[in-house]
């Protein structure tokens, strides 16, 4: 069936290194991609998102890359900081028709060491 | 603009009540949704609407009805609560709800709902 899944529920990282969260999903027919960053007590926020017809796409300290041959998608932040720390989701749409239909991942927790 | 606003912020109830879980936006989104997250889990879709009259089912629609009369009102019924329903509840909208790159979907502060 499809799925959205993460590799890590949780990860560690060192103030100032970057961090990368990895996702997969099996379902090829995903046309969208979005990351979201959800702190505690809060609804998730959007943070950057990709189309299937992309490989790479930057943002302000995040990139995200896609990799469709094998179904995996990543999170990078340059730099991390301590606000930083939150759950991040990794959301998929099943078609670019259908993008309202958007399907959550379990989340990575980032925790940041000082 | 207020962005995408719920009510309440918490709630419980009695297994068998029924409740409205309201959703309002200030944006003119067309299209506007309802998840529910449950303890280290990620958002499951419950129902979504791309428009004033306009509802379909998400992965979980199963104990929930939903409609859309206006534009900026999306309210969640739980029709008779159950323990199962226990659960923190997500409102958001976006312009279009069509994964545009510049179509950010808002998301609200939630409700957190327990079910005795």
């Amino acid at each position: 069936g499809e799925s959205v899944g993460l590799h890590l529920p949780t990860l560690s990282v060192q103030e100032g290194d970057n961090s990368i969260i990895n996702c997969a999903y099996s379902n090829s027919a995903s046309d969208y991609f979005i990351w979201y960053k959800q702190e505690s007590g809060k609804g998730p926020q959007f943070i950057i998102d990709i189309r299937s017809n992309m490989d790479k796409r930057q943002g302000q300290r995040v990139t995200v890359l896609l990799n469709k041959t094998v179904k995996h998608l990543s999170l990078q932040i340059a730099a991390t900081q301590p606000g930083d720390s939150a759950v991040y989701f990794c959301a998929e749409s099943p078609g670019y028709s259908s993008a309202s239909k958007i399907i959550f991942g379990s989340g990575t927790r980032l925790s940041i060491r000082p | 603009n207020a962005g995408v606003t719920q009510t309440p912020k918490f709630q419980v109830l009695k297994t068998g009540q029924s409740m409205t879980l309201q959703c309002a936006q200030d944006m003119n989104h067309e299209y506007m949704s309802w998840y529910r997250q449950d303890p280290g889990m990620g958002l499951r879709l419950i129902h979504y609407s791309v428009g004033a009259g306009i509802t379909d089912q998400g992965e979980v629609p199963n104990g929930y009805n939903v409609s859309r009369s206006t534009t900026e009102d999306f309210p969640l019924r739980l029709l008779s609560a159950a323990p199962s329903q226990t659960s923190v509840y997500f409102c958001a909208s976006s312009y279009s709800g069509r994964g545009y790159l510049t179509d950010t979907q808002y998301f609200g502060p939630g409700t957190r709902l327990t079910v005795l």
